[in-house]
């Protein structure tokens, strides 16, 4: 199993400002991932963050907006740029281990944009 | 994209009811698909992950079924409490990765 943290929970922040969301695992895992959930939607892949290398990103997603960090096999970023109001959402932070790739997430960050 | 359907997409039932609801998804190229349970405010948390076809597994008073040659799986709640409600989401993965795919879910209401 894994056990995932995420910093901060939650934050209400104001259009054209940017937000970085923190994610910590308490063991070293090769894949994650970032979502979000929009309200009323689906959980939906943002990007897989590769360590060492630059994230992959889903259609729909990029980088200028999304910025990803992995510096390690532990940790993560997700910053969310120049936010307005869509980007109001859950954020999670998600990772696949074990040997039934089993999937396992952080408790989210709740971001509101004004 | 895989195209994951859940039903119902909402539920309300009495404490003591047993329920269950469905996901579809495309029949081709199935690795797993996993079933999570997520209350709000609190991160999903997964349920089951089934392989094979006929695969039935079963977790206290919630168990699920797997059927990959028709493309859909059942989550059976026998016996439904209030501490049940929640969204329940299915994942099967991408065609050729082990990325999961969400469906929207079935969001379950148990009234005491």
């Amino acid at each position: 199993s894994a056990v995932i943290s995420q910093k901060p929970s939650r934050d209400i922040c104001q259009r054209g400002t940017s937000l970085t969301i923190q994610c910590q695992v308490d063991s070293q895992v090769t894949m994650m991932f970032w979502y979000r959930q929009q309200p009323g939607q689906s959980l939906t892949l943002i990007a897989t963050a590769n360590q060492g290398s630059e994230a992959t990103y889903e259609s729909g997603f990029v980088i200028d907006k999304f910025p990803i960090s992995r510096p390690n096999l532990t940790f993560s970023t997700l910053t969310v740029s120049n936010m307005s109001p869509e980007d109001s959402s859950i954020y999670l932070c998600s990772v696949l281990t074990g040997p039934a790739y089993e999937q396992y997430f952080g408790p989210g960050t709740r971001l509101t944009v004004t | 994209i895989l195209n994951v359907e859940q039903s119902p997409q909402s539920l309300h039932v009495q404490e003591g009811d047993s329920t269950n609801f469905t996901c579809s998804f495309p029949s081709s190229n199935f690795y797993a698909l996993h079933w999570y349970r997520w209350e709000t405010a609190k991160s999903p948390e997964a349920l089951f992950v089934m392989t094979l076809n006929g695969d039935e597994k079963k977790k206290g008073r919630i168990s699920a079924t797997l059927n990959t040659k028709e493309g859909y799986s059942y989550l059976y709640i026998k016996g439904s409490q209030p501490e049940d409600s929640a969204t329940y989401l299915c994942a099967p993965p991408r065609g050729g990765s082990y990325i999961p795919t969400f469906g929207r879910g079935t969001s379950l209401i148990v009234h005491p």
